[in-house]
């Protein structure tokens, strides 16, 4: 079945730490490929994406993610976590061809601690 | 503000009544697309529209719900004769015209609470 997975639905690190956030999907076609976060009470605020060409993406807020076909996933990372980090991260996939609805995973709480 | 603006932001209502949660998308932005977060859930697809059309809505529950995005003002979502399952988080996202469907922008969303 399609679908997109986030393994880990809380991660706790220390802020200055290094952080990433998995995700996997199983499409068979090629995905269009998304980070979005998520602070209590707000709205998803577009982190970065993946449409082709290099497969390491950087985005906003010293965030970035790496497309590994291989393993059909887009892991996001962050080298030095920052106490206004945490909130609820969200990987989604489009698929080409199958509509304009985005596949969101269950998402990713990740709380810093000093 | 240039981005999606929703309202209202909370919206309470009784069994059995009507909810409608509006949405303006983002200034040159002309394709809406409606999600709803269930406790503990990722974002779900509803619908897409686009002005004055429904593109997909294999998303929206067969009864009770519609969604319209009229040539005037905002896209509406109505829930009608809401229950207590109809209890979620509604988000509404907009992009830009064709080859850009996919890069969505989404507004703070309207939270409902069915008492």
């Amino acid at each position: 079945a399609q679908s997109v997975t986030q393994p880990d639905i809380h991660i706790t690190v220390s802020e200055g730490a290094s952080l990433e956030l998995r995700c996997n999907y199983s499409y068979g076609a090629t995905p269009y490929l998304f980070w979005y976060v998520q602070s209590p009470g707000q709205g998803l605020q577009l982190l970065l994406k993946y449409f082709s060409g290099d497969t390491l993406v950087q985005g906003i807020k010293g965030f970035e993610a790496e497309f590994k076909r291989s393993q059909s996933s887009f892991n996001l990372r962050k080298p030095s976590v920052h106490w206004s980090d945490a909130a609820e991260y969200f990987c989604a996939v489009g698929v080409r061809n199958s509509g304009y609805a985005l596949n969101f995973g269950k998402g990713t709480s990740l709380l810093v601690t000093p | 503000n240039a981005g999606v603006m929703q309202n209202p932001r909370h919206l309470v209502r009784r069994r059995g009544q009507e909810a409608r949660l509006r949405c303006s998308p983002m200034k040159g932005h002309s394709h809406v697309y409606w999600y709803r977060q269930l406790p503990e859930e990722g974002l779900k697809f509803m619908v897409y529209l686009q002005k004055e059309n429904i593109i997909d809505e294999s998303g929206m529950p067969k009864e009770r719900f519609s969604a319209e995005f009229p040539k005037e003002g905002p896209s509406i979502l109505r829930i009608q004769q809401v229950v207590r399952g109809d209890s979620a988080a509604y988000f509404c996202a907009s992009s830009q015209t064709s080859g850009y469907e996919y890069e969505q922008y989404f507004g703070p969303g309207t939270r409902l609470t069915v008492t």
